[in-house]
């Protein structure tokens, strides 16, 4: 069973790049069965696909925030991450990274807990 | 983009009823590529349905999914109390690739 661990700074100032890390357990990122994502959700609302990274390196992004955002893969550590540039009141969410495997490509399977982002000065 | 609406925004039920929650979409969706997610308050999303009516690994035979073009639906045949949760449906479009959710549905105890 995969596990993912989201992991970053809890706080970040407007303009500045939010950075975020996942890390796996029970894969391998460089296997090329696997889609890795990040979604994120602000308190009390819905589900927000941010982008995904396919395990030989190729890139999905969400067009709303394709302009500001990259995912790229770390295959010595086992993660992935996401980085958001200028980063907003807006963009303060709790942020999952998550896997699919590519047979079932369409939905998402596997889910880290999260973590709490605050955009704030 | 395609645009999923949820119906209803709460569904208010006793444990032992059967709830059934609509998706609809502002365009066809290909049946292979819409799901069904279930959140409990400060969980992550777990995979309920893929293909509009798979369960994922795990999932009890009470979930069961239906449909096809613009109208899903996620039928539970007989709340137990852990069912009480918000779902939400997602769909994968393909040009460009992208998964857009639903604004969720919370299935409270009546």
């Amino acid at each position: 069973q995969v596990q993912l661990q989201e992991s970053g700074p809890g706080l970040v100032k407007p303009s500045q790049t939010l950075s975020l890390t996942c890390s796996v357990s029970g894969d391998s990122v460089a296997t090329g069965t696997n889609f890795w994502h990040w979604i994120r959700q602000p308190a009390g609302k819905g589900l927000e696909w941010i982008g995904r990274i396919y395990s030989r390196g190729g890139t999905d992004y969400n067009p709303s925030l394709n302009s500001r955002i990259s995912i790229s893969l770390d295959t010595s550590n086992n993660q992935f991450s996401l980085r958001l540039t200028s980063a907003t009141a807006a963009d303060t969410a709790i942020y999952f990274c998550a896997r699919t495997d590519i047979t079932i490509f369409g939905v998402i399977e596997d889910w880290g807990q999260g973590t709490r982002v605050t955009v704030s000065s | 983009e395609i645009v999923l609406t949820q119906s209803p925004g709460t569904l208010s039920l006793s444990p032992g009823d059967r709830a059934t929650l609509s998706c609809r979409a502002s365009q066809n969706v290909a049946s292979s590529y819409l799901g069904w997610y279930q959140q409990r308050p400060g969980q992550a999303p777990r995979l309920l349905i893929y293909g509009t009516s798979s369960r994922a690994t795990g999932i009890p035979d009470r979930f069961s999914g239906s449909g096809s073009g613009t109208d899903f639906t996620l039928t539970i045949s007989r709340l137990e109390p852990e069912d009480f949760a918000v779902y939400y449906c997602q769909q994968y479009g393909l040009s460009p690739p992208m998964y857009t959710f639903g604004q969720g549905t919370k299935l409270q105890i009546k």
